[in-house]
């Protein structure tokens, strides 16, 4: 069974300009959720989605939002990007009910320049 | 905003010792709790997940939770060099489904 795909893997952006990270959940999960993780601020959750529609947010600007398709493949987008957006960004996938555990892709590694 | 809290650490430990990694929570509605290990520059991994008071034990890993005190740990036995990583706990936010809340992560060391 393929676990979370996360692509792509490294993106380099300059200030201003928008990004898009892709996920695909493992087959049969339909609970994408993505986080953003830095050395001083650890995992931070960004939101989650679960069969198309945004579930849980959490504390982080507008400039960050998300999707799910009808195949429950996630995209996260970051508009007007900033040196503090730099940072490893996870995606994690479950069954999505409660006590359902997360499983992680390898992250997409954002440098805003 | 509901918080979970680690030591940092390093936490160094011998080859071989116990490791013990502790973790508490602010959040009393929190009803599952999360072990991930984390190498350098790669994504957690689950190790355990609980949801009673008590210990669960899965091979070298024991976790213990105890929700009166909201204190959850995890112990290593036989500590070896390939346990060195990065220990994050988590929880789940009361009411919230699949919203998770990570620790900053413990740094853990077994030293040959």
């Amino acid at each position: 069974k393929a676990g979370v795909t996360q692509t792509p893997r490294y993106l380099i952006k300059t200030r201003g300009q928008q990004v898009t990270l892709s996920c695909s959940p493992i087959s049969g999960h339909r609970s994408v959720s993505w986080y953003q993780q830095t050395p001083g601020q650890g995992l931070q959750f960004l939101f989650e989605y679960f069969s198309e529609t945004q579930r849980n947010k959490g504390n982080f600007p507008g400039r960050f939002s998300g999707r799910q398709f009808s195949n429950s493949r996630s995209e996260m987008n970051v508009s007007t990007l900033e040196l503090g957006d730099s940072a490893l960004y996870l995606c994690a996938s479950s069954l999505g009910l409660v006590q359902n555990i997360q499983y992680f892709g390898a992250g997409t590694r954002l440098s805003v320049l | 905003q509901k918080e979970v809290e680690q030591n940092s650490g390093p936490l160094s430990v011998p080859e071989g010792a116990i490791a013990s990694l502790n973790c508490t929570y602010s959040d009393r509605g929190s009803q599952s709790f999360f072990w991930y290990r984390q190498y350098s520059g790669k994504s957690p991994e689950l190790i355990m997940s609980i949801y009673s008071n008590g210990d669960k034990e899965d091979g070298r890993f024991t976790a213990q939770l105890n929700k009166a005190s909201q204190y959850v740990s995890l112990l290593i036995r036989d500590s070896q060099p390939s346990d060195s990583a990065t220990y994050l706990c988590a929880a789940d936010a009361s009411g919230g489904y699949q919203k998770v809340t990570f620790g900053t992560g413990t740094k853990l060391q077994v030293i040959p």
